[in-house]
This record gives C-alpha cells, structure tokens and sequence, in this order.
C-alpha cells in the first residue's frame, strides 16, 4: 500500500514570495492534515479536512496560508506572502479512522 | 487545553542500554495515546499506541503502558541500538470531537556503539 506522498521535498523562497505544497493522502483515507513542525518543536496542526471539507482550521494563520482539498483526495497548501517564521516542515497526514494517522516525509521550506 | 509534556533531550547512551522516555498528558477526557518516531530527514512513523487506561503498547521492542492514575505513557526499551538513534514524539488524541493529535515537543536519542 503506497504511503502520503508530498511534493516538492524541499524549497527556498524569499520572504514575501508564494509557495504551495502538493499532498496525495493513502488511498481511501478521507481524513487529511496539515501540520507545521518548526525545528526543535512538535507538528502543530494547521487543518484538518473531512472528504472536502473543512473540519478544523483553528491554528491557521488565514491572512497568509490557504488550503483546498478539492474531490476529496489531494490537497495543497499555499503560502502568500510567506515571513522568515514560516520557515518550517509542512508535514501531511491522512487517517482512515479517527484514531492513527499517518504521515507524508514533510516538505522542508525555507524562507530567506 | 489538552497538552503533552516529555522529558528534554538529548538523551544519550550506549548500544544495549536501558531507555526509558517519559511522557506526561493533560487531557479532559480519555484520549488515545500515541509514540511515533522520527528518523533525520523523514516524516513520523507510527511506533505504538494505546486507547485506554492500563492497555499496553509494544512494536519493535519498544513498549508502553496507558497509566490513567498518573497521566503518563513512558516509551520503554530494554536494549538500544545505534539504528534507535531518532526523535521521539509522544502525542494523544482527543477523542471528542475533532480527533486531532497533540504532540509533545520531542526527545532526541542518540545511542553510540
């Protein structure tokens, strides 16, 4: 069974620039997550989606960070304008009950 | 809120050594209890997990045990090896509501040979 695949892995932007994050959740799991896990810290959830929708968005930062999950499989985070604090790893997580999640191999931004 | 506390690392120590992680919850009501592992440049792997007072997880020699009396959910190994060299996240699950993970801030291990 293939695992969350993300893209791209890595990125360097400038500040102020845009950048979004692709994730393809396990086959079937209509749970998806976001998380930021800044370096030194553990994931803070950023959304969660039920199918397409929207279940919690809490601890997003909504001025800046926008995330769609259209049909219910993959989704994208995006990042505009993006600060030096965004620099982080975007981790994305899928579940097919409401108990384990699991996770994608992160995209690392970096923001100069 | 909810929360996750473990014990700072580094922690480090020799090949076939004891490990013991310890990790502490608040939660309002009975979550589930999670350990996943983390290896440099990958994402979190699923190490064990526990869904109710008393009920022990155990994986790959690693293993523990859901205390409801004192909050707690020690990640446990008799025998380390180098390949254990990683950070350790313990986290819950609300199971109100969302199910969304809380997770603690992680505690690096190093084993030396």
């Amino acid at each position: 069974e293939a695992g969350v695949a993300q893209s791209p892995r890595y990125k360097i932007i400038e500040k102020r620039q845009s950048v979004a994050f692709w994730c393809n959740p396990i086959s079937g799991h209509a749970t998806l997550y976001w998380y930021q896990q800044i370096l030194g810290q553990g994931p803070k959830l950023l959304i969660q989606f039920q199918n397409n929708g929207v279940v919690d968005d809490s601890q997003l930062p909504k001025d800046r960070f926008s995330a769609e999950r259209l049909k219910g499989v993959d989704s994208t985070l995006k990042i505009q304008p993006a600060k030096l604090e965004d620099s982080a790893v975007y981790l994305c997580a899928s579940s097919l009950t409401a108990d384990t999640q699991y996770f994608g191999p992160g995209t690392r931004l970096t923001v100069l | 809120g909810d929360s996750v506390t473990q014990m700072e690392g580094p922690v480090t120590l020799s090949e076939e050594a004891f490990l013991t992680i310890n990790c502490t919850y608040t939660a309002t009501g009975y979550p589930s209890l999670f350990w996943y592992v983390q290896y440099p440049g990958e994402g979190l792997q699923l190490l064990l997990k526990a869904t109710k007072a008393d009920d022990k997880g155990s994986n790959k020699g690693f293993e523990a045990t859901y205390r409801k009396e004192t909050t707690s959910f020690h990640l446990e190994k008799g025998s380390v090896q180098v390949s254990d060299s990683a950070v350790y996240f313990c986290a819950l699950s609300d199971q109100t509501g969302t199910y969304k993970y809380i997770f603690g801030t992680g505690t690096r291990l190093k084993v030396l040979a």
